[in-house]
């Protein structure tokens, strides 16, 4: 089992929908959670962090957790075009704070 | 959030030779960062760079393949020995702050030939 596995994409959805991007994570004593974008030749921004169970709502991105199933997930509400982009779960693990990405979702939003 | 430069940005090698990448972040900050990112592919992490001590690899990555510096708490250079095509990626050096969260560098784009 992979330490951190996110929904196999690609993912497409149109324009003003909402995207669900989900995450689940192996360790359970992890205790933070992030999500990034990734456009296209550049490097990750963050987006989103989150520590304590439920939800966490910035603007157009919610991101919801729940340690006791391992799930971490982000939420895109009225969807643009220029949301398109991959989007990275990461957990952080050990005392050092390393990030554990996931896989990616490369999301599509259509016009 | 540090602003965080990193040099090359990309660079084109021969196979058998050896990259520096530097990483300069304009504040001082205590926790900096290797990454990988190799063709169509996720972020792996290569190491912690320390300061004032030697390097923490991830399973993996050895000191001998991608030597650490860390000189004090603005800069790290990473280096790519003995290149090879496999080598081919692109390095992102990142930084934590006190929450945790990680920033990233604008990265360098390796292509081995």
């Amino acid at each position: 089992q992979k330490e951190v596995e996110q929904n196999s994409g690609p993912l497409s959805v149109p324009e003003g929908a909402i995207a669900s991007l989900n995450c689940t994570y192996s360790d359970r004593v992890s205790q933070s959670f992030f999500w990034y974008r990734q456009y296209s030749g550049k490097s990750p921004e963050l987006i989103m962090s989150i520590y304590s169970n439920g939800d966490k709502e910035d603007g157009r991105f919610t991101a919801q957790l729940n340690k006791a199933s391992q799930y971490v997930s982000l939420l895109i509400r009225d969807s643009q075009p220029s949301d398109s982009a991959t989007y990275l779960c990461a957990v952080e693990r050990g005392s050092a704070r390393q990030l554990t990405f996931g896989s990616g979702t490369q999301l599509t939003v259509l016009p | 959030s540090a602003v965080i430069s990193q040099k090359p940005s990309r660079d084109i090698c021969q196979r058998g030779t050896s990259l520096t990448i530097q990483c300069q972040v304009d504040s001082q900050v205590t926790m900096m960062f290797w990454y990988r990112q190799q063709p169509g592919q996720s972020l792996t992490l290569i190491a912690t760079a320390n300061q004032g001590s030697e390097a923490t690899y991830e399973s993996g990555f050895v000191i001998d393949k991608f030597p650490i510096s860390r000189p004090n708490l603005t800069f790290s250079t990473l280096t790519v020995s003995n290149m090879s095509p496999e080598d081919s990626s692109i390095y992102l050096c990142s930084v934590g702050d006190s929450t945790d969260t990680q920033y990233f560098g604008p990265g360098t784009r390796l292509t081995v030939l």
